[in-house]
């Protein structure tokens, strides 16, 4: 049992470049989400999806896209990638039926930077 | 859902009892109290959660006052690896969508 696992750990692009994070669950939890967070600040929700096939936007969406095809999978795009879109970004899973825990399953994040 | 406020920073002893403090005034009926941890630069960990009462897992005990305007947590003996940014945050009971990871409180533990 893996958990959440994220793709890749360190990546740099040029500005304009485009790149996908991958993030996978191994929990079959319904809710998933992407989070970015900048130095010595708080997480921000870009994107977050309630099952497959449906998707939503959080507080930072711009310059992203997302999609769920799968239960498992949550791939975040980043298109013309930007300085401001350097960060870490975490992936996070939660919930597979009954009361919610509380808990949100966390990746160990995929740092980007973009010169 | 309501906002929260914390302290910046915190220093505590290791072994002592280390008290994290929340406000959060405009809490509603239906929301839930949750902690959270980030060690380094590692994704968040989940805590505990409450709602009205006090809580109490194998990691911390969660303390609401009777009016949930504001809330502890405590950690009972403190150790460096609980060294970590701490994050209180108020949402209903929605499955994590709505959750906001502000700030928090940078918790050091000094030997």
């Amino acid at each position: 049992n893996a958990g959440v696992t994220q793709t890749p750990k360190f990546r740099i692009l040029k500005i304009g470049q485009s790149m996908t994070l991958q993030c996978a669950q191994d929990m079959n939890h319904n809710y998933m989400y992407w989070y970015r967070q900048d130095p010595g600040m708080g997480l921000k929700l870009i994107y977050y999806s309630v099952g497959a096939g449906i998707t939503d936007k959080g507080e930072v969406p711009n310059g992203y896209n997302v999609s769920r095809s799968t239960t498992e999978d949550f791939p975040l795009r980043l298109e013309l990638a930007a300085p401001s879109q350097t960060s870490v970004y975490f992936c996070a899973s939660s919930y597979k039926g009954g009361l919610f825990s509380g808990e949100l399953f966390f990746g160990e994040g995929s740092r980007l930077t973009v010169l | 859902d309501a906002k929260t406020t914390q302290p910046p920073s915190m220093d505590c002893a290791e072994g002592r009892a280390a008290n994290l403090p929340c406000n959060h005034s405009t809490i509603s009926g239906n929301e839930y109290v949750y902690w959270y941890r980030q060690i380094h630069s590692q994704g968040p960990q989940y805590i505990i959660h409450g709602l009205k009462n006090n809580e109490t897992n194998e990691m911390a005990s969660l303390i609401i006052t009777e009016d949930r305007k504001s809330s502890t947590l405590i950690l009972p003996h403190a150790t460096l690896r609980d060294t970590a940014v701490y994050y209180c945050i108020v949402s209903r009971d929605n499955y994590g969508q709505n959750f906001v990871f502000g700030p928090g409180t940078r918790l050091s533990v000094l030997p």
